[in-house]
């Protein structure tokens, strides 16, 4: 399985954007990236995905790397709630299976 | 409000004894996952299911957890025996079809096992 990057943890100032790194430089022309967050003492829940181009949601915008060795999840304007760890996923869609693969992804910090 | 539910909630059991937890699946979702979160090891994945029948259980250990779908509304995951190693929030989550859809997770099973 091709595995992602993220740095262990990051911080942010209320109301500011956040830019949260991935690397997943092995990614396969038919993976798609993902992303989930997970709130404290909450299961995770879906952010946004994507596959080569940019992508908006209410909840925030996901940026592919032209390579697509790399992407970043954009929180346009942190809130504390946003407080979270946040897993960036490749997801797996090999023989009909679409498995998610979490790994230790980034806690975000986020300052009044 | 479509959501997945995990029961119980919390369990604490004694060392040796056999621990079942539920979950009901979102209605209409023909795939199951269950999850294991440690802080040590973080989310692994378990199970999961489609359409009732064993995708991938790779990640389970077969000597004491089994995973079973007796129907599309309830998925179970048993061990027996329990070990403290055992001790965990257990999650489960659904999803609709094989393509990119989002997955839904529930709040989880938090276990000890003392």
């Amino acid at each position: 399985d091709a595995k992602t990057t993220q740095p262990n943890s990051m911080e942010s100032n209320e109301e500011e954007p956040v830019h949260l790194p991935c690397n997943h430089s092995t990614i396969s022309g038919t993976d798609y990236i993902h992303w989930y967050r997970q709130l404290p003492s909450q299961g995770p829940e879906y952010v946004i995905h994507g596959l080569t181009s940019n992508v908006n949601n209410r909840m925030a915008s996901l940026a592919i790397a032209e390579d697509r060795k790399s992407s970043t999840l954009i929180l346009h304007r942190a809130t504390l709630r946003d407080a979270a760890v946040y897993y960036c996923i490749l997801r797996t869609f090999s023989g009909n299976t679409g498995k998610l693969i979490f790994g230790q992804g980034t806690t975000l910090q986020v300052k009044p | 409000d479509a959501r997945v539910t995990q029961t119980p909630r919390d369990k604490v059991t004694e060392m040796g004894q056999e621990v079942t937890m539920r979950c009901q699946p979102i209605l209409g979702h023909n795939t199951v996952f269950w999850y294991r979160q440690t802080m040590k090891q973080g989310l692994e994945l378990l199970a999961y299911f489609r359409n009732r029948a064993p995708l991938d259980d790779s990640g389970m250990p077969k000597d004491r957890f089994s995973a079973e779908m007796p129907d599309a509304t309830l998925a179970t995951l048993k061990i027996q025996p329990s070990e403290p190693r055992d001790s965990a929030v257990y999650f489960c989550a659904s999803r609709f079809g094989t393509q990119n859809t989002e997955a839904f997770f529930g709040q989880g099973t938090r276990l000890t096992v003392v």
